[in-house]
């Protein structure tokens, strides 16, 4: 059974380019949370999807920063117009309930994409 | 709102003794607590969780972990150290019914051979 699947593992953008990172949560997962982290930094959280809903983007940036999970396909996270401060390893985790993440007590981490902004 | 403080950025040990590592968290409501392991260029593992069940919680790989509500504690500890232990470790607080988790900044261990 395969774990959470994110790709790119690495991903070099110059200032102004555009920034796609894809996750495919684990198998009857519905639900997926995106995480930043920062150098020096733990993860802060971003947004959290299930199916064709933005269920809570509260940590989202409002500017640039926009996420998904269609119906079919991964998730994606879209950076437009990065800038060095983006430079960070984003993380999607998912869990097969969602918000009640605590009853499970895990959520299942991908192992990241690190984005490198030049 | 809730809050967790790792007290340590960074712990180093000798291979065999015993490990620490310092949490205090800060929740107006009864919390969740875990604690995560990162190895170098991974993704995060669960090494153990609190839900208000037994205050003393054991995890895989020899650790635990006590909750101490007086003390808004819930240290990481193990008896002795292997050298694969060495990793980035994160305390982590939720509130049931609530995302989403909030992280600790993180402590680095380090092991001696």
């Amino acid at each position: 059974n395969a774990g959470v699947m994110q790709n790119p593992r690495h991903l070099v953008r110059r200032r102004g380019q555009e920034a796609r990172l894809r996750c495919s949560p684990m198998k009857g997962h519905s639900h997926v949370y995106w995480y930043r982290q920062l150098p020096e930094e733990g993860l802060k959280f971003m947004v959290y999807l299930q199916k064709e809903n933005i269920i809570d983007e509260s940590g989202m940036p409002k500017e640039r920063f926009s996420a998904e999970f269609p119906k079919e396909g991964p998730s994606i996270l879209r950076i437009q117009q990065v800038v060095r401060g983006d430079s960070a390893a984003y993380f999607c985790a998912s869990t097969p309930n969602g918000g009640s993440s605590v009853d499970t007590g895990e959520l299942f981490f991908g192992e990241g994409s690190r984005l490198t902004v030049l | 709102a809730q809050s967790v403080t790792q007290l340590d950025s960074h712990v180093s040990v000798s291979e065999g003794t015993p490990v620490l590592l310092r949490c205090n968290y800060s929740s107006s409501y009864s919390p969740s607590l875990f604690w995560y392991v990162q190895h170098p260029n991974k993704g995060l593992q669960l090494l153990l969780k609190y839900t208000s069940a037994a205050t003393l919680v054991k995890g895989i790989n020899g650790f635990e972990a006590e909750f101490k509500k007086s003390e808004t504690s819930f240290h990481l500890t193990k008896p002795s150290a292997h050298m694969s232990d060495a990793a980035e470790y994160f305390c982590v607080v939720s509130v049931r019914g609530n995302t989403p988790l909030v992280f600790g900044k993180g402590t680095r261990l380090s092991v001696i051979a």
